[in-house]
């Protein structure tokens, strides 16, 4: 039973750039949820995607964005990287929106803007 | 605003002693979730707690949840290097709110 998986793994963007991370939920879970985690400290909550739509959204601005796919997949794109962007960005899944019974996570993609 | 404190910030210690970790807020939690994380992987998760009062036990780990459903105490008995790990705790205000984390306990367990 294949868990998230989360590609790149690993990225180098110059700032003013875009990036696209993407994401393939648990198998059988429908809701997928965006997270940047600075070191050392927990992880931040962007936004979740369920039934193709953005249903909840953290403090986050517009430079980051993403789409969820009918096969549940997701992309959180980020524009205008700035150098505060680089962290690692975590996907977890989970079955229906909220989550409030525990995420899967994806082991991330570490993002570091030079 | 949801905030999450965890305490310590950091814990170091050695191998065969009892440890608690701490999560407190302000707000009410639907439920409160703990995970570890190890450097450079997604976080675990460990277990959910729902209940007011509620305790769960997973090995040497022992989970409590607060009688007002706003902190929650992860106690380790006889902790092994096994446990080195970042624990976060993480809660939802509702079913379908949105899950916010704590910094994190920064756990190291010395041979």
């Amino acid at each position: 039973d294949a868990g998230v998986t989360q590609s790149p793994t690993h990225l180098i963007k110059t700032r003013g750039q875009q990036v696209t991370l993407r994401c393939s939920p648990k198998s059988g879970h429908d809701t997928v949820s965006w997270y940047q985690q600075a070191l050392g400290q927990g992880p931040q909550f962007i936004f979740q995607y369920y039934e193709e739509e953005e249903r909840q959204r953290g403090n986050f601005p517009d430079r980051f964005s993403g789409h969820q796919f009918p096969n549940y997949s997701s992309e959180l794109n980020v524009n205008a990287l700035l150098l505060g962007d680089s962290a690692l960005y975590l996907c977890a899944s989970s079955l229906r929106t909220g989550g409030s019974y525990g995420y899967t996570f994806g082991s991330g993609t570490r993002l570091t803007v030079v | 605003t949801q905030l999450l404190e965890q305490s310590p910030q950091f814990l170091s210690i050695q191998e065969g002693e009892n440890l608690t970790v701490y999560c407190n807020s302000s707000s009410v939690f639907s439920s409160l979730q703990w995970y570890r994380q190890e450097p450079g992987e997604g976080p675990v998760l460990l277990v959910t707690v729902v209940t007011g009062g509620e305790v769960k036990k997973l090995k040497r780990l022992t989970f409590q949840f607060g009688d007002a459903r706003k902190d929650s105490s992860l106690h380790i008995t006889a902790a092994q290097p096994g446990d080195t790990g970042l624990y976060l705790c993480a809660g939802a205000e509702t079913s379908y709110d949105k899950v916010i984390f704590g910094p994190g306990t920064s756990l190291s367990v010395i041979p």
